[in-house]
């Protein structure tokens, strides 16, 4: 069974830092990657998607990438603000069809 | 785009009683899919449908647990024989696949259900 670990579990930064979340798969063979944020008692919202065929998604300060030959994945967020305060999840597939596994999150908090 | 929505955000029931939830994906998406979450873990992936077909269910989904999605639109996860085990957040998400690229996946705000 594919096993999904985020690193770290926790991480509180001061506003403006930028930083890493880390993630990596027992088996790494990956088919699509996405990354979630979940605001507490909410759903999840997209943040980004690399599909089969990519290796890196970038969007506004966020930019993700995927290296399929050792099934890790990293979320960098640059200048980090207030509002990124949440629990940040990532999750892939293995056949395409979105049946995803994920990791158990990293719980980011932001201090003004 | 009015997002996924989930009825109810909440419900409170006894073990033993049958449960039933909805939701409503994104109007033009064509899968459609139902995890569940327990506090401080992620999402377990629990069924998928592309339309109308049930395409792909979870060992977590046991025989008390039946989903329909019944005219390729808005779907029904029911739980029969609740127990206290089956409490979590359960989430309804959609996407749109076209070939072999897919569209993220959208969720709505989830299910919280409690079994006392």
């Amino acid at each position: 069974k594919q096993e999904v670990t985020q690193i770290p579990a926790a991480l509180s930064v001061p506003e403006g830092e930028n930083l890493v979340l880390n993630c990596s798969f027992t088996d790494s063979a990956i088919y699509n990657l996405q990354w979630f944020r979940q605001d507490p008692g909410k759903g999840l919202t997209s943040l980004l998607l690399i599909q089969s065929s990519q290796r890196e998604q970038t969007s506004g300060r966020l930019n993700a990438s995927l290296d399929k030959s050792s099934g890790r994945s990293t979320l960098y967020i640059a200048a980090s603000q207030p509002g990124d305060s949440a629990t940040y999840l990532c999750a892939g597939d293995q056949t395409g069809a979105n049946n995803l596994f994920f990791g158990t999150g990293t719980r980011l908090t932001v201090i003004p | 785009d009015t997002g996924v929505s989930q009825n109810p955000r909440h419900k409170i029931t006894k073990r033993g009683q049958n449960v039933t939830f909805r939701c409503d994906p994104i109007s033009e998406h064509n899968r459609l899919y139902w995890y569940r979450q327990t506090l401080g873990q992620g999402p377990e992936f629990l069924t998928y449908f592309q339309n109308e077909a049930q395409l792909e269910k979870s060992r977590l989904l046991s025989d008390r647990f039946s989903a329909e999605r019944p005219k390729g639109s808005f779907s029904t996860l029911e739980i029969q024989r609740t127990e206290q085990g089956d409490s979590a957040m359960y989430l309804c998400a959609s996407s749109l696949a076209a070939g072999p690229m897919d569209s993220p996946l959208h969720f709505g705000n989830g299910t919280r259900l409690t079994v006392t």
